[in-house]
């Protein structure tokens, strides 16, 4: 089917522990976005990528790094894992700046770290 | 700076009755706004959208949302409500003119639809 496809959906890390959870889309679309999602905190934006080649800060980029692998797939890795990064991770695309469509959304990733 | 608020953590409603769900935004230039719905251990699903045009936009399932521009909100509405609209509703907004890509989101809105 269609969409946003997250990988893992479910991650238990130990402080200090590094990973990258991947995201990949089938919609040829040009804009990616990794939000998180606390409670009471909505989802706040860490890294988006515009266009393929092309990554930013989003408002809080902290303790993470992102890549965009190519049109298809964008990553983010947390280098060294800090249970303040405890959370549940998403991965969404758009079309383009000019197709205000929404997002579609991956469904999620779950990360405890212990 | 672009914000949005949701000021009601729940909204509890009966069966059969009208619902409504409230958003206040801010932007500095034309507010793209958008209504997402979460199911539990899912991802967020896109409900419907206000870009320009007529204020009162329809969406999927039923519901709709009124753009008011000089109230700065967005509520989101459904006259008859159904068991299974109970989810989490989030508001988005951003700044149409600014243009970035980024979307705020408001924290969420729980809605419970009693039986």
């Amino acid at each position: 089917n269609a969409g946003v496809t997250q990988t893992p959906k479910f991650q238990v890390l130990k402080t200090g522990q590094s990973m990258t959870l991947q995201c990949a889309q089938d919609m040829n679309h040009n804009s990616m976005y990794w939000y998180r999602q606390d409670p009471g905190m909505g989802l706040r934006l860490i890294y988006y990528s515009a266009s393929e080649g092309t990554t930013d800060k989003g408002e809080v980029p902290n303790g993470y790094n992102v890549s965009r692998l190519n049109k298809r797939e964008f990553s983010l890795r947390l280098e060294s894992a800090a249970p303040s990064q405890t959370s549940v991770y998403f991965c969404a695309s758009t079309p383009s700046r000019d197709r205000d469509n929404g997002y579609t959304f991956g469904s999620g990733t779950r990360l405890t770290v212990v | 700076a672009q914000s949005v608020a949701q000021p009601e953590d729940q909204v509890k409603v009966a069966e059969g009755n009208p619902l409504t769900v409230k958003c206040t935004y801010s932007v500095s230039g034309n507010p793209y706004l958008f209504w997402y719905v979460q199911y539990p251990n899912r991802g967020l699903q896109f409900l419907l959208k206000y870009i320009t045009g007529d204020n009162l936009v329809k969406g999927s399932y039923g519901f709709e949302a009124e753009f008011n521009k000089s109230q700065t909100s967005f509520h989101l509405k459904k006259p008859s409500a159904l068991v299974s609209d109970s989810a989490l509703y989030f508001c988005a907004v951003r700044d149409g003119g600014s243009g970035t890509y980024k979307y705020i989101f408001g924290t969420g809105t729980r809605l419970k639809v009693l039986a």
